[in-house]
């Protein structure tokens, strides 16, 4: 089954402790992508990545830094998490990123609490 | 910026139609709708790209006016299946996949 997985689903942790939020798909896709939702802000894009080593920087990547060694991975990292990156997080991949045909899939979403 | 998408929330009886539409104040090469249901994930609807295109799917369409940056969704004969939040999702010429996304639109649908 065609899926993009993240793990864990729901995290409390303190400000500062450091922390990888994994994210995977099975579709061989070229991009990758992480967003935030907050109510009343929509989803914002956090980072994006068109392929292996390729990242780039979305609309509000302070705080957080990312990685693709391999295609079908793409962890968010948050290395001193601070309590205005409490969020529902979502990591979503799609074939080529934008192009005619194409499709974005979304994860299940990971309910980050930073106390 | 972000996308300015209205009206911010409707509510239909089943079976009526609805539009909504998203603005931006830059130049798009693609547009993207997608729906989310409560406590779920957006579920891509469509993706349109500038050259002034309709898409379709099922009862739901829509179409992309690259002069005016603007798109609009149309949801026909709407289902209790529709309920949900819609949100666009803009690409600039500049970045094609750094995308920005609307605020939102709530729709409920009623028997």
């Amino acid at each position: 089954e065609a899926q993009v997985t993240q793990n864990p689903r729901y995290l409390i942790t303190v400000t500062g402790k450091k922390l990888t939020v994994t994210c995977s798909q099975n579709m061989n896709h070229e991009y990758m992508s992480w967003y935030r939702q907050d109510p009343g802000l929509g989803l914002r894009q956090i980072y994006y990545s068109m392929n292996v080593e390729v990242t780039d920087k979305g609309d509000v990547p302070e705080g957080y830094k990312v990685s693709r060694k391999e295609k079908r991975n793409f962890p968010l990292i948050l290395e001193s998490p601070s309590p205005n990156q409490t969020s529902l997080y979502f990591c979503a991949s799609s074939l080529w990123g934008g192009r005619a045909g194409d499709t974005q899939y979304f994860g299940p979403g990971t309910r980050l609490t930073v106390l | 910026q972000q996308p300015v998408q209205s009206p911010q929330a409707v509510i239909l009886r089943e079976g009526e139609d609805a539009v909504i539409n998203c603005s931006s104040s830059k130049a798009l090469y693609s547009v993207h709708w997608y729906r989310q249901k409560h406590g779920e994930a957006p579920v891509f609807l469509m993706i349109l790209l500038k050259g002034g295109e309709q898409k379709g799917h099922e009862k739901i369409s829509a179409s992309f006016n690259e002069k005016k940056q603007q798109s609009s969704l149309y949801l026909t004969a709407s289902q209790l299946s529709y309920s949900g939040t819609y949100f666009c999702g803009t690409a600039s010429l500049q970045g094609a996949q750094k995308l920005v996304f609307g605020q939102g639109t709530r729709l409920t649908i009623n028997p």
